[in-house]
């Protein structure tokens, strides 16, 4: 597609309910990232995906936190038992190589809120 | 560890002035350096991305420059208009794995 297309736009989510989002990168691009961003905050890396191997996980807050994308262009966040921390836009952007010269294109975001 | 610092966190200015917005970075080894806007409830879009190996680039009224020994950058914006309000970030690249964003300065042009 023309751009990195997220879905839902907005989730909300009761305290303990299981979440999806899905990022869906421009066609082709090889990286794929996911951040969090809080209100009033920078984007916070979670973590990056080239093709279909995730590379760094670093940034994932817990391991009820998943991620995955399995044939290298859809990808799916994942957070179990939701809390409400877990509150904020999930941004994911995808770039076309892996190399350095490259810049990110982001999605729009996923918007969560636990309540 | 790398760290990206905006400064200042807010700016008001009246339409039609010159403004410089600031960033700096702990780690001077970077891949490249990337200038973000945000509208409210939006995703980010790209301005400006300049590499490890330039000092600037130009778009239309916005200029941003690269100083890699010093760690610093600037976004200069030329004659404002209050469709520039925004958040606008600051984002480096100091792995292939992931960028580091500031915390972002918002900006608000009076018309």
């Amino acid at each position: 597609g023309a751009g990195v297309s997220q879905s839902p736009r907005y989730k909300v989510a009761k305290r303990g309910q299981d979440v999806a989002l899905r990022c869906d990168p421009i066609s082709g691009h090889v990286s794929l990232f996911w951040y969090q961003q809080a209100l009033g905050q920078g984007p916070e890396f979670l973590t990056y995906f080239q093709n279909e191997a995730q590379l760094d996980k670093s940034g994932l807050p817990s391991d009820r936190f998943f991620a995955e994308r399995p044939e290298g262009s859809v990808s799916t966040l994942k957070i179990q038992r939701t809390q409400q921390e877990d509150s904020a836009v999930y941004l994911c952007a995808s770039s076309l190589e892996a190399g350095d010269w490259y810049g990110y294109t982001f999605g729009s975001g996923t918007r969560l809120t636990v309540v | 560890k790398q760290e990206v610092t905006q400064i200042p966190a807010a700016l008001s200015v009246p339409e039609g002035e010159n403004l410089v917005l600031n960033c700096s970075f702990t780690d001077s080894a970077i891949y490249n350096l990337q200038w973000f806007r945000q509208d409210p409830g939006k995703g980010l879009t790209s301005l400006l991305l300049i590499q490890s190996s330039q000092r600037e680039q130009t778009s239309g009224r916005l200029n941003a420059s690269l100083d890699k020994s010093s760690g610093r950058s600037t976004l200069y914006i030329a004659a404002s208009q209050p469709g520039d309000s925004a958040t606008y970030l600051c984002a480096v690249r100091s792995s292939a794995s992931k960028i580091i964003f500031g915390s972002g300065t918002r900006l608000s042009i009076r018309p």
